[in-house]
């Protein structure tokens, strides 16, 4: 049961194109929305979070949209650079007694050619 | 500033062998994880630790022990490897969520396992 479902698995952009990973939950107890990237032969790094009271947040190049009502949220890498490439997770959080309980996508492997 | 350190980085195991994944944080976090990462699904919780003396199954625990030896360290032990548990392992940890919190994870760069 994917209750974090994520898509493209794959995406290739240009350099100073637009990346875009859409992302989308079903248990609305869910309070915390972040997206963890990851370089080869490295774990997880949280990248950008939003809340679902927040229907945008914007840090840099990085862009979360947030729907609520949809239930579904996207990441946009705006003026994509190779320096872009790895995979990216969106995720969702329920708090539950002090720890995260967090439910991961499959992920995308972004691409940025020159 | 070291975060999450994970040990060893690689290891190839024979079917039936055991061995123990090591863990541990520096960053006074109350809670720590164990995922696995397989292509095409993602991290999938295995166990975790809400606080120290705790422990509780994850999403896919069979096969899997953990033992949460202080505040810092959080191991995980296969008794009987098996060639389905070829997977990259990471350590997770995190603050204490009050209300409302949005401290995120921070995960260890990886334990690469192959069992043949």
């Amino acid at each position: 049961q994917q209750q974090v479902k994520q898509s493209p698995q794959s995406l290739i952009v240009q350099k100073g194109g637009i990346s875009i990973i859409n992302c989308a939950y079903e248990n609305t107890a869910f309070d915390y929305f972040p997206w963890y990237q990851q370089f080869p032969g490295k774990g997880p790094a949280l990248l950008i979070a939003i809340r679902p009271d927040v229907s945008e947040k914007k840090e840099g190049r990085f862009t979360i949209s947030f729907n609520k009502s949809a239930k579904q949220f996207s990441l946009h890498i705006m003026d994509s650079q190779p320096g872009d490439s790895a995979t990216y997770f969106c995720a969702a959080r329920r708090n539950s007694g002090g720890y995260q309980k967090v439910t991961f996508g499959i992920g995308t492997k972004l691409q940025v050619i020159p | 500033n070291a975060g999450v350190t994970q040990t060893p980085k690689f290891q190839v195991l024979k079917t039936g062998q055991s061995m123990t994944l090591q863990c541990a944080q520096d960053m006074n976090h109350n809670s720590m994880y164990w995922y696995r990462q397989d292509p095409g699904m993602g991290l999938r919780l295995i166990y975790y630790s809400a606080s120290e003396g705790t422990t509780d199954k994850g999403e896919v625990p069979n096969g899997y022990n953990v033992s949460r030896l202080n505040k810092r360290e959080f191991s995980l032990r296969l008794e009987s490897a098996a060639p389905s548990q070829t997977s990259v392992y990471f350590c997770a940890s995190s603050a204490r969520q009050g209300p409302g919190g949005n401290q995120p994870q921070h995960f260890g760069d990886g334990t690469r396992l192959s069992i043949l």
